[in-house]
């Protein structure tokens, strides 16, 4: 059973706030992922992390940012919501070292910005 | 071209027949081949992995890997209206370094 999680589970914002949604896994795995996700809609990998202090920008196009100052937490933060990021978002951790392990997702954020 | 690629759907299949989900790759490089099934609302969920040529079969669920073709498929066998979801392929490179890649997702329906 993975163990990752994600709060909050729902969130509904003003335009023009500042917003971080968090992300932490038990798992003790190096790799840790963010996708935004629209109802029906594929998911678009954001940012990704491969360890403590590694930040990459994915696919998509993203004006959030993220940090990962510990193995096991991986905040994604919006400075400035727009309705634009009304959203899913989806966190995901993998274990590294071998290129056969899958991806653990956590519940999800459903964002929205009005 | 997308580096993952499967039929968005939506696949209607009869409660208890097959139902039979395709994907391929564009990337021979790549090793490791997953499906998960995602909810409407819900997270996506690891259902079967598979590395090695053939077949691989758990439960109900078989998932086919033929490396030559870059192709890959799940088969669900007696299929339940439970099942009724989007089914997502996802592919990964031979590097410990890389990133899975997901397809875009078939939509299935079980129908009573």
């Amino acid at each position: 059973e993975a163990d990752i999680y994600q709060t909050p589970r729902y969130l509904v914002i003003g335009t023009g706030k500042k917003i971080t949604l968090e992300c932490s896994q038990t798992m003790g795995h190096d790799k840790m992922y963010w996708y935004q996700q629209d109802p029906g809609m594929e998911l678009h990998l954001i940012h990704y992390s491969y360890g403590v202090n590694s930040t990459e920008k994915g696919d998509l196009s993203s004006e959030s940012t993220v940090s990962r100052i510990r193995t096991e937490h991986f905040p994604l933060t919006l400075e400035s919501a727009r309705p634009s990021h009304t959203s899913q978002y989806l966190c995901a951790s993998e274990k590294g070292k071998s290129s056969y392990n899958e991806q653990f997702f956590g519940p999800g954020t459903r964002l929205t910005v009005l | 071209q997308k580096e993952v690629e499967q039929n968005s759907g939506p696949l209607s299949v009869p409660e208890g027949a097959i139902a039979s989900l395709n994907c391929t790759y564009s990337d021979r490089g790549s090793q490791s081949f997953f499906w998960y099934r995602q909810y409407s609302g819900k997270s996506p969920e690891l259902i079967m992995f598979i590395y090695s040529n053939g077949d691989k079969e758990d439960g109900r669920f078989t998932a086919q890997l033929n490396k030559a073709s870059q192709y890959v498929s799940l088969l669900i066998r007696d299929s339940q209206p439970s099942d009724s979801a989007t089914y997502l392929c996802a592919v990964k490179k031979g590097s410990s370094a890389s990133k899975i890649i997901f397809g875009s997702g078939t939509r299935l329906s079980i129908r009573p």
